[in-house]
């Protein structure tokens, strides 16, 4: 099985700033025959399912606002929230669909300081 | 607009069964591949179970395989999740969860709002 790590757990961040949050899989998720990196971002607010933020490691999904974006290759991943909304406190998780079983990252909580 | 509801969830003994369901509309169903992920209160998500379009190929985490069995009905537009021999460990919400189209090499795309399972004496 991948194992995705993410760091960190908790992130506080004022209004404006940036996160960055990291994922790191156990094994390559980029496959070979189309180039793309299986590895995608969900947010997950109180209350609601996750919602696709970011999949092939840096498409964003339709409706999804350009503050957000992501990054990496092979193993190594990173999500970008480059100016953070009130609306973007939830926890934020990362998922391999290159093999199964599908494995998520722990999720890190994004919070406002 | 493509909607999931699941239904079913409830409590139930150690031991028990539960049949969970997913009803679909907004989309074709017959042409997506469709996972069941389950979230224990205030943990992380955990894939369970995938089925293909035509449920020829099922898959499993092993934390479930030959207790829980996936199906659906193409006709009737609903995925299913049949829960056998449930262990306390098995307290969560079950989300149904859409893949991307096939063959696009999307991930998950559409979550429903999840059911509730508590398995406990």
């Amino acid at each position: 099985d991948i194992v995705m790590t993410q760091s960190p757990d908790s992130l506080a961040v004022s209004l404006g700033e940036r996160a960055t949050i990291n994922c790191k899989s156990s094994q390559s998720v980029l496959y070979s025959s189309n180039n793309k990196n299986y590895l995608a971002w969900y947010q997950q607010k109180p209350g609601q399912p996750p919602k696709l933020l970011i999949y092939w490691a840096s498409a964003r999904e339709s409706g999804v606002p350009d503050r957000f974006s992501g990054s990496g290759s092979g193993t190594d991943f990173t999500l970008t929230i480059s100016s953070l909304q009130a609306e973007d406190v939830a926890v934020y998780y990362c998922q391999q669909y290159y093999s199964t079983p599908l494995t998520f990252g722990g999720g890190t909580k994004v919070e406002l300081k | 607009e493509v909607q999931l509801v699941e239904s079913g969830g409830g409590l139930v003994q150690p031991g028990g069964s539960l049949r969970l369901s997913c009803a679909a509309s907004g989309f074709t169903f017959s042409t997506y591949n469709m996972n069941w992920v389950r979230q224990a209160p205030g943990k992380g998500l955990e894939w369970v179970s995938y089925i293909s379009t035509t449920s020829r190929t099922l898959y499993y985490a092993d934390s479930v395989k030959g207790r829980f069995t996936i199906f659906r009905d193409n006709a009737k537009n609903s995925l299913y999740l049949q829960m056998n021999s449930l262990r306390a460990e098995d307290t969560a919400v079950y989300y149904c969860a859409r893949d991307g189209a096939g063959g696009s090499g999307r991930p998950i795309d559409y979550w429903g709002q999840g059911t509730l399972v508590t398995v406990s004496s």
